[in-house]
Order: C-alpha cells, then sequence, then structure tokens
C-alpha cells in the first residue's frame, strides 16, 4: 500500500501483558515516529527513529515502553506489563529524506484497550 | 518546551457558512506552526504550516493560517464549508531547534450540516 500500515488496528488486553505494535512506514521513508493519543487528547510523541537508531526517545513514559527499528524501516513499538492508563491509540508516522518540515504522514493507528 | 491551546472543543457549523478554529501557543523559542485534519476513519494530514516568511499561508481544500507572534496565535479559517470539511482538527507546533517532536492541541471537531 501506498500508506503507513499498522497493526493491528484493534489490540484488548489483560493489564499485566505484554504488547507489540507494529508500524510499516511509507516505502523510502527513513524517519519514523511514534505519537499516542488519549481519549479527548491530542497526540503526544513517543520517539523518533531516523534509521535505524532512536534519534529521540524522550517522549516513552517509562520503561515498560520501548521500540525498535532493526533494518530502517519496520518498526515495532513494546509495552511490558500493561497498565489500563496505557489504553489509547498509538500513532505511527514517517517521513522521506527530503522532509518537508513538519509534515509527518501517518497511519490510521493502532488503539490498545488494557482491561 | 512547546505548548497548544485550542479554544473550542467542538464547532457546528452550517454548509456554505465561515468557520473559524482558534489555536494559541506558548513557546520561550522560535517556532513552527501546523494545522492537521483527521477525517472520520483517516490517518492525521497535513493541512497547512508556518515555517517562516509571509503570515497568512494558504492550505489545501481553500483552508488558511495567519501567524500573529505578539497574540501568539495560529487561526484556521475557511470562508465556506462542505459537508466534506467534517473532521477533527489539530493545531501543533515545533522548536525550530528540535522540528521533528510536533506539540499538539487536543483538538477542534468541526461538523458541517446541510
Amino acid at each position: 500500500g501506498a500508506g503507513v500500515s499498522q497493526t493491528p488496528s484493534n489490540k484488548v488486553t489483560e493489564k499485566g501483558k505484554y504488547v507489540e505494535l507494529r508500524c510499516d512506514p511509507i516505502s523510502g521513508h527513513t524517519a519514523l515516529y511514534w505519537y499516542r493519543q488519549s481519549l479527548g487528547q491530542g497526540p503526544e510523541f513517543l520517539i523518533y527513529f531516523q534509521g535505524t537508531g532512536a534519534a529521540d526517545d524522550s517522549g516513552l513514559p517509562n520503561d515498560r515502553f520501548f521500540a525498535v527499528r532493526p533494518e530502517g524501516s519496520v518498526s515495532t513499538l513494546k509495552i511490558q506489563r500493561t497498565e489500563r492508563g496505557d489504553s489509547a491509540v498509538y500513532l505511527c508516522a514517517s517521513s522521506p529524506p527530503e522532509r518537508s518540515t513538519g509534515e509527518l504522514f501517518f497511519g490510521e493507528g493502532s488503539r490498545l484497550t488494557v482491561l | 518546551a512547546q505548548s497548544v491551546t485550542q479554544l473550542d472543543s467542538q464547532v457546528p457549523v452550517f454548509e456554505e457558512a465561515p468557520v473559524e478554529l482558534r489555536c494559541n501557543y506558548s513557546s520561550s523559542v522560535s517556532v513552527y506552526l501546523f494545522w492537521y485534519v483527521q477525517y472520520p476513519n483517516q490517518g492525521l494530514q497535513l493541512l497547512l504550516k508556518y515555517l517562516s516568511g509571509s503570515t497568512l499561508v494558504k492550505g489545501i481544500n481553500g483552508f488558511e493560517a495567519e501567524f500573529n507572534k505578539s497574540q501568539t496565535s495560529f487561526h484556521l479559517r475557511k470562508p465556506s464549508v462542505h459537508i466534506s470539511d467534517t473532521a477533527e482538527y489539530f493545531c501543533a507546533v515545533t522548536s525550530i531547534y528540535n522540528d521533528y517532536k510536533l506539540s499538539f492541541g487536543a483538538g477542534t471537531t468541526v461538523t458541517v450540516r446541510a
């Protein structure tokens, strides 16, 4: 597909479980971003990858959250010991090497519900 | 750090009427400003942006916004809306020094009625 693809689109899990959310960016995009959108709020920055490395992970809320991008393309956001407060829509975005400042291409998000 | 306040959470408007969505920001450094739109069941997409130069910027679908540095505002306007403009609109700001980290407002839901 032409856009950013995120899977699963919906995930329901129980408190304490481990969750992985996957992001497939637009082909050729070198930068990748994760944001989190809680109910009634705007997206909140989590982490930014330039290539394979995390250039800025200052938005990750705590050490239960971790993200990887081993080959510089697909990224996985990993959440350990999920808590009810982790319930949100997790958004992935990408941008090309010649990125136009601030123009991020977003996926439709993965909705996580922690019971 | 930067922050954004969108003053209206919901804006109902009749088709062909004008609409204005208000956005105020806070920052101790120079900023870039953006409006993103999210149509139902779609991802966020960039509507327009202000980086520098003319304070009046035009975007897609007939939208425009004006950067006002003294009032720290970046209000979005459209002179005549269509049913298809029904969506959620997000104002966002970033420091010019780390322009990958957007800070978003809480969003304004625009509902256009016939």
